[in-house]
């Protein structure tokens, strides 16, 4: 049980290069979650899918967006990458409804943009 | 808007020591508040919940309490080990979303041996 995973751990990007975050997790829960941690601040939420075939925007959408490919995998993807989305990014799972606290957070990838 | 306040930044003490971290948050109509640990290169990992009826929950030699009329929160540490070196985050969880955790910014622990 590997609960959540995420690829790559580590990544640099030029300005203006994509690439695309993934996640996955085996807990069979309905509801993932994308944050991103910046230095001297808490986790901020980006985008989050309830359950399969939803996604909504969180705290700090722009500049990226999602895909909930199935019940398991939930990518983020940033179409030209700028320095300020520099950060840590975590992925997290939960059950679906009132007990969506519950989050299950995977190990997170460190990107630089430079 | 909900805020959530951690003080102090980072702590260092010795082994042994009896240690509290603190959190403050600025609205009081939360559902629950969390105390995750997080470690380099690793996710977070959920300590303690308080549910908003709840004063304190225990485990172990972690103990956190609840006041929510004065919007703060402790986490008390018994017997700190060089293990327990971490950044602890607390979050809290607002009524009308049982998803949206509001994170402060995290006290950043070192347990000298």
């Amino acid at each position: 049980n590997a609960g959540v995973t995420q690829t790559p751990k580590f990544q640099v990007l030029k300005t203006g290069q994509s690439m695309t975050l993934q996640c996955a997790q085996d807990m069979n829960h309905n509801s993932m979650y994308w944050y991103r941690q910046d230095p001297g601040m808490g986790l901020r939420l980006i985008y989050y899918s309830a359950s399969e075939g939803t996604t909504d925007k969180g705290e700090v959408p722009n500049g990226y967006n999602v895909s909930r490919l199935n019940k398991r995998e939930f990518s983020l993807r940033l179409e030209s990458a700028a320095p300020s989305q520099t950060s840590v990014y975590f992925c997290a799972s939960s059950p679906l409804g009132d007990r969506a606290y519950e989050q299950y957070f995977g190990p997170g990838t460190r990107l630089t943009v430079t | 808007k909900q805020e959530v306040t951690q003080i102090p930044a980072a702590l260092s003490v010795p082994e042994g020591e009896n240690l509290v971290l603190n959190c403050s948050f600025t609205d009081s109509a939360i559902y629950n508040l969390q105390w995750f640990r997080q470690d380099p290169g690793k996710g977070l990992t959920s300590l303690l919940l308080i549910q908003s009826s709840q004063r304190e929950q225990t485990s172990g030699r972690l103990n956190a309490s609840l006041d929510k009329s004065s919007g703060r929160s402790t986490l008390y540490i018994a017997a700190s080990q060089p293990g327990d070196s971490a950044t602890y985050l607390c979050a809290v969880n607002e009524m009308d979303s049982s998803y949206k955790l509001i994170f402060g910014s995290g006290t950043r622990l070192l347990v000298r041996p």
